[in-house]
């Protein structure tokens, strides 16, 4: 069965300092993988997305991701990191039944 | 371009109350769409999902219902809530092989 983890749930990172989230996948066939960022009180926005293709992919708001089969991870990074960043982040793999499996969040928090 | 509505955005309830929450997708035809319960600093748990007219798939059992009595409307019910049923539910919609996308949620409080 297939299933995401996010190893950390709490990360800080002072503003304009670099930022890496990690996502690990298990999936049988070639994945299809999203990063989504949620802020309080809000619903999932889509950040990026892979489903094939070049390994890197950029995103909205200077986020990017690195897809490695072989280490079967999707982590999200970002060179500098602003205040506004702060949020929840969600790692996701799209199944064949067409359901998305998310991993259970990052919290990032932004110190000044 | 598409976009998805979701109300109301805030709910507070007694127990044993009915529920009724709605979503409606603009701009794409015969979508998939989610419902998704998300408790306080959780992640997400997939409550129905719906691949076309009056077809429900329900993932947990429970104390909630859905239903899709048009193409690009979801509704979630309830004919009693319960104190567990607090919590953020969220509306999402895709199209095959497509990220999904979500709603702005319905914070629900059950008194």
């Amino acid at each position: 069965a297939q299933s995401v983890t996010q190893p950390d749930i709490h990360i800080t990172v002072s503003e304009g300092a670099s930022l890496e989230l990690r996502c690990n996948y298990s999936y049988g066939a070639t994945p299809y993988l999203f990063w989504y960022v949620q802020s309080p009180g809000q619903g999932l926005q889509l950040l990026l997305k892979y489903f094939s293709g070049d390994t890197l992919v950029q995103g909205i708001k200077g986020f990017e991701a690195e897809f490695k089969r072989s280490q079967s991870s999707f982590n999200l990074r970002k060179p500098s990191v602003h205040w506004s960043d702060a949020a929840e982040y969600f790692c996701a793999v799209l199944t064949n039944a067409g359901k998305s499996t998310f991993g259970d969040g990052t919290t990032l928090t932004v110190k000044p | 371009s598409q976009t998805i509505h979701q109300w109301p955005a805030t709910l507070v309830q007694p127990v044993g109350s009915p529920l009724s929450l709605e979503c409606t997708v603009e701009g794409t035809s015969n979508p998939n769409l989610y419902w998704y319960r998300q408790a306080a600093g959780r992640g997400l748990q997939l409550l129905f999902y719906s691949v076309g007219i009056g077809q429900i798939s329900s993932e947990v059992p429970q104390n909630l219902s859905a239903s899709r009595p048009q193409d690009r409307q979801f509704i979630l019910s309830s004919k009693k809530l319960l104190l567990s049923d607090s919590g953020f539910y969220l509306c999402a919609w895709s199209v095959p092989n497509q990220p999904q996308h979500f709603g702005d949620g319905t914070r629900l409080s059950i008194l």
